[in-house]
């Protein structure tokens, strides 16, 4: 089954502490993942794309295909990045469609 | 450049009633789809489109109709609302070369069913 699983529903830490938000998939075929965000009032946003292996507001994410997770990690969060996080997966299926998983809640306190 | 824009905003029914979510892109996007959010839930793919004329069921379809008559639009109609589908509505776009494209979202429709 194709699956993308959050464990985590909120995550609550201080300012300047290490992140990580939790992301593992299930897909038999080659895996294309996806970290969008929700912030306050704002529409959802493409945070990062694993095949881009890039560095987004001190965001990264590796792919581990051995794990089958995707965690999402921030060295020292800032309160900025309080915000819903969703990992997701690309499937291939006509096109392809995008699968989100349940989402974390990132609250960094002061 | 409006980007994605669904109408309307709120909206609240009466458990029975019909009516269409409206979405529209002006970006050209091959691809539209139309997200459900729900806490604890995330987001769960409705139905999506990868051109006009051509529709697919996501996660779940029950309940929801959709076609795409055009590029720009991307209609989702309830034609029984139940209490069950009382939830945050999204569409979403995104050019479809590869796979790899990231996806533009609307600023939602807030659905109550009584």
């Amino acid at each position: 089954a194709q699956r993308v699983t959050q464990p985590e529903k909120l995550l609550s830490v201080f300012k300047g502490a290490p992140v990580e938000l939790k992301c593992n998939y299930s897909y038999s075929g080659s895996p294309e993942l996806f970290w969008y965000v929700q912030y306050s009032r704002q529409r959802l946003q493409l945070l990062l794309r694993h095949i881009s292996r890039e560095s987004i507001k001190g965001f990264t994410a590796d792919l581990n295909k051995g794990e089958t997770s995707f965690h999402l990690k921030k060295p020292f969060a800032q309160e900025e990045d309080s915000a819903m996080y969703y990992c997701a997966l690309l499937i291939y299926n006509q096109g392809g469609k995008l699968i989100f998983g349940q989402g974390t809640e990132l609250s960094v306190k002061p | 450049n409006a980007g994605v824009t669904q109408t309307p905003k709120f909206q609240v029914l009466k458990t029975g009633q019909s009516m269409t979510l409206q979405c529209a892109q002006d970006m050209n996007h091959e691809y539209m789809s139309w997200y459900r959010q729900d806490p604890g839930m995330g987001l769960r793919l409705i139905h999506y489109s990868v051109g006009a004329g051509i529709t697919d069921q996501g996660e779940v379809p029950n309940g929801y109709n959709v076609s795409r008559s055009t590029t720009e639009d991307f209609p989702l109609r309830l034609l029984s609302a139940a209490p069950s589908q009382t939830s945050v509505y999204f569409c979403a776009s995104s050019r479809l070369t590869g796979g790899n494209e990231k996806l533009f979202f609307g600023s939602g429709t807030q659905l109550s069913v009584l």
